[in-house]
């Protein structure tokens, strides 16, 4: 089956940093979506990224969605302590396999 | 702000008691999703649906059964819970396969 892993599993970053996670499919996607979720939360749709190569920005956060549709990224500028959180991508599965799988996750802690 | 709930947000029970998880939407969404999630871990899809009488098992295997047999509900069951089935559960809910999941606050179980 389709599997979408994550790296780093961790991050502990100083505020002001950069910061960047990673999304790796098994398997070619039709799209890609990225979710936060808040220690103590649920997650929180962010992007989602359709088109080979796409790349999409919200303020400090820049999401792409790699030439082979199997992999993205997640790059925050400038880290804030409102930053903190587990960062999940969530992959659609082309052709037959109409599900979205989520990734590990990276948990990103900012140390003010 | 997503229209989706769930009930109760936390439960302690003890084992062998059989107990239903309520997850409501009033987006009038066709697919529902439930996912089981231990604290600051990943995502596992337990069960899905894409519209009434319709559910399906998802990735990873549960003893838990679901019902759809109104669009906007979606209640899990655990016919005798254990201290293995302790996790989050989330709900989600979504207008389309390939669109944003809109998740809930989630039910924190507890077996004892």
């Amino acid at each position: 089956g389709q599997q979408v892993m994550q790296i780093p599993q961790y991050q502990h970053v100083q505020e002001g940093e950069d910061f960047t996670t990673y999304c790796n499919s098994s398997t070619t996607l039709s799209n890609i979506q990225w979710y936060k979720q808040r220690p103590g939360g649920h997650p929180v749709f962010l992007i989602q990224l359709v088109k080979s190569g796409e790349v999409k920005k919200q303020k400090r956060l820049t999401f792409q969605f790699g030439e082979a549709k199997k992999n993205s990224s997640l790059h925050i500028t400038a880290t804030q302590t409102t930053d903190v959180g587990t960062y999940f991508c969530g992959g659609l599965g082309s052709g037959g396999y109409q599900k979205v799988t989520f990734g590990t996750g990276t948990k990103l802690q900012v140390i003010p | 702000e997503a229209d989706i709930y769930q009930t109760p947000r936390y439960l302690v029970i003890g084992t062998g008691k059989k107990i239903t998880l309520e997850c409501s939407q009033t987006m009038g969404h066709d697919k529902m999703y439930w996912y089981q999630q231990d604290p600051g871990m990943e995502l596992h899809l337990i069960h899905y649906s894409y519209g009434v009488n319709s559910t399906e098992k998802g990735d990873l295997s549960s003893e838990s059964t679901v019902s759809r047999i109104r669009t906007e509900h979606f209640p899990l069951t655990l016919e005798s819970a254990r201290p293995s089935h302790t996790s989050q559960y989330l709900c989600a809910s979504s207008e389309y396969i390939e669109t944003e999941a809109f998740f809930g606050q989630g039910t924190r179980l507890t077996v004892v």
